[in-house]
């Protein structure tokens, strides 16, 4: 079945420091979504990439939708202690059913 | 304030007890869903409602029984469950059934089974 495998599974960065979290599909994507789940509470929609090789920005978060389809990226700027949290990615493939990423949990040391 | 209200925050139950966790929303959305998120795993999604009909059913034991009597709500009903059902059960709803349709997440309702 198809998978959404992210990595790294967790990062620890000094406040100030960049973040990277890569998406990586086993299929070809419709779209794909990213979410924000902090320590104890749920998951937040951060934002949704449809076309292929798509960039968006939200202020030091930017976010990158593969040529192919099957990858994507997040990218945080000079880290802040409130980017703490559990990042998702979820895929669209096919059906109407999003497949979340395994996560990646980051943590900034100030 | 989430727009998507999960009850109880917190259970613990035996594995011969009979409960029921809610989930309400106030977004006026028409799909809901619930999913079941264990520690090192991905999101595993359980069941979804559109329009208060079954959708989506992934292969989830029987023992875990939805219910969407209309589209602001949405119950699971446990019976006889196993130890390893013990994690956070996540509510969430959306505009919408699939495409470009953001979830939006309830606190979720953490389940201990003993």
């Amino acid at each position: 079945g198809q998978q959404v495998m992210q990595i790294p599974q967790y990062q620890h960065v000094q406040e100030g420091e960049d973040f990277t979290t890569y998406c990586n599909s086993s299929t070809t994507l419709s779209n794909i979504q990213w979410y924000k789940q902090r320590p104890g509470g749920h998951p937040v929609f951060l934002i949704q990439l449809v076309k292929s090789g798509e960039v968006k920005k939200q202020k030091r978060l930017t976010f990158q939708f593969g040529e192919a389809k099957k990858n994507s990226s997040l990218h945080i700027t000079a880290t802040q202690t409130t980017d703490v949290g559990t990042y998702f990615c979820a895929g669209l493939s096919g059906t109407y059913k999003y497949i979340f990423g395994t996560g990646t949990r980051l943590k900034v040391l100030a | 304030e989430t727009g998507v209200t999960q009850t109880p925050r917190h259970l613990v139950m035996g594995m011969t007890n009979k409960k029921s966790l809610k989930c309400e929303q106030h977004l006026g959305h028409n799909a809901m869903y619930w999913y079941k998120q264990s520690a090192k795993k991905p999101l595993e999604l359980m069941f979804v409602y559109s329009l208060e009909e079954r959708v989506e059913n992934n292969s989830v034991p029987s023992r875990f029984s939805p219910e969407c009597p209309n589209s602001s709500h949405l119950f699971l009903h446990l019976h006889t469950l196993q130890p390893e059902d013990s994690a956070l059960y996540l509510c969430a709803s959306s505009q919408g059934y699939g495409g470009n349709q953001p979830q939006h997440f309830g606190d979720g309702t953490r389940l201990s089974i003993l």
